[in-house]
Formats: structure tokens, C-alpha cells, sequence
């Protein structure tokens, strides 16, 4: 069974500090996973993903993330947050070579000035 | 890139009518694309999947023949609500794969905000 878990559904800082939003997976084939970012109304941006290559993906904006498999996590991570990154962000695995996608509840990311 | 556009992005319309949705891919070809609906504060909800000169795939509990789906070439998938009603304001949210690619991520559309007075 696939199934993705952020963990927080809310997560606040401030400008210049860092930022980790968490998620954990549950996958029974090795799976792709991607991170994407929502502005409101707006649809989703894509800010990285892993196919199975390098653990530690780096994306759009500033952004990485690191597939751990013995934790199964792909926690998303910026060393410096920025007013602009405010937005939802959506963890979303799929299973490898099915085109199927699960998505995270979401976690709302309040940047502080 | 791989651009997704979604028309209209916003509408309002009486209860009753019918409302069409599209979903265009402009720079690549899209065997399958997915529609979404998103209520306030909430993940996506899959709707179906639209698969390229077949029928639309439903997820348990979306009414079909309220929420048709056309996906007649590889560039252009339609949602249309028929007999809209106020319950079927939402959010709306197309995505589409690039060729017949696996393991690769979906391209979104920038939603439709549909209003039923």
C-alpha cells in the first residue's frame, strides 16, 4: 500500500532562518517522489523530485531534499527562507513505473518577516 | 519545460448549466492527464484519469456522467460539470504526462475557480 504523511501541518519561521518540512512514505515498490509548491490559487509548481538517482535532490528556489530509504523520508529543506517561499507544499510519492500518484495532506509554510 | 494550461481560471455561472474546463499541453504531448478537485485547505482530490482515445478512468464516489471527461488528442483534455450546482463549487486542477514517461513528475495546470450562484 502507498500512502505519504507530512507530518506537520503547519510550520512557521522567520525570514533568513531555515526550513524543513517533513515526509514520510510508505511504498511497496521503490518510488518515485516529488515535492511541489502551491500558491494560492494557483496550481502546483514542481520544486524537485527523485527517480531513483542521487539521494540528495536539489531543486527550484533553494530547495533540496534527501531520500532516506531506511527511514522512508523526503524531507524538504532550505538553508534560508525567503518571504516568497509562503506557500502549501505538497509531498507526493509513486510507486516506481506506475503512473500513479499519492499526495500528502499538505503543510502550510508561514514565512515571518 | 513543459507547460500546462488550464482555461478559464475563473467562472461563475448560474445553477443548472453546464461548465467546460481545458486542459491544454502546449510544448509536449500528454498520453494521460488527471483531474483534480481541491476544497479550501485540503490536498487534491484525484477525480480521474484521462487517458488519450479512451474512457476516462472515475475514482470511487465521482459521478461520471456529472463530470465528463474528453481527452480526444494528445494535446487537449475537456472537464465539463454538467447541471452545475452550488455543491460543485470548488477549486479545479488539471495535470498531464509528458509522452508515455514513467517514474517522471506531473506538469499542473494553474486551476479553474468554478462558482455555482
Amino acid at each position: 500500500a502507498q500512502s505519504v504523511t507530512q507530518l506537520d501541518s503547519h510550520v512557521s519561521v522567520s525570514e533568513g532562518t531555515p526550513v524543513l518540512l517533513r515526509c514520510n512514505y510508505s511504498s511497496s515498490y521503490s518510488p518515485s517522489l516529488f515535492w511541489y509548491v502551491q500558491h494560492p490559487n494557483k496550481g502546483l509548481q514542481l520544486l524537485l523530485k527523485y527517480t531513483s538517482a542521487a539521494t540528495l535532490v536539489k531543486g527550484i528556489n533553494g530547495f533540496e531534499a534527501e531520500f532516506k530509504k531506511s527511514e522512508t523520508s523526503f524531507h524538504l529543506t532550505k538553508p534560508s527562507a525567503h518571504m516568497s517561499d509562503a506557500a502549501e507544499y505538497f509531498c507526493v510519492v509513486s510507486p516506481y513505473n506506475f503512473n500513479k500518484f499519492y499526495f500528502g495532506s499538505g503543510t502550510k509554510l508561514n514565512v515571518k518577516p | 519545460g513543459a507547460v500546462v494550461s488550464q482555461h478559464p481560471s475563473w467562472v461563475i455561472c448560474k445553477s443548472g448549466t453546464s461548465v467546460k474546463i481545458e486542459c491544454r499541453s502546449l510544448d509536449f504531448q500528454a498520453t494521460t492527464m488527471f483531474w483534480y478537485r481541491q476544497f479550501p485547505k485540503q490536498s487534491l482530490m484525484l477525480m480521474a484519469t484521462s487517458n488519450e482515445g479512451s474512457k476516462a478512468t472515475y475514482e470511487q464516489g465521482v459521478e461520471k456522467d456529472k463530470f465528463l471527461i474528453n481527452h480526444a488528442s494528445l494535446t487537449l483534455s475537456t472537464l465539463t460539470v454538467t447541471s452545475a450546482h452550488p455543491e460543485d463549487s470548488s477549486f479545479y486542477i488539471c495535470s498531464a504526462l509528458r509522452g508515455n514517461e514513467v517514474n517522471q513528475p506531473q506538469h499542473f495546470g494553474d486551476g479553474t475557480r468554478l462558482s455555482i450562484l
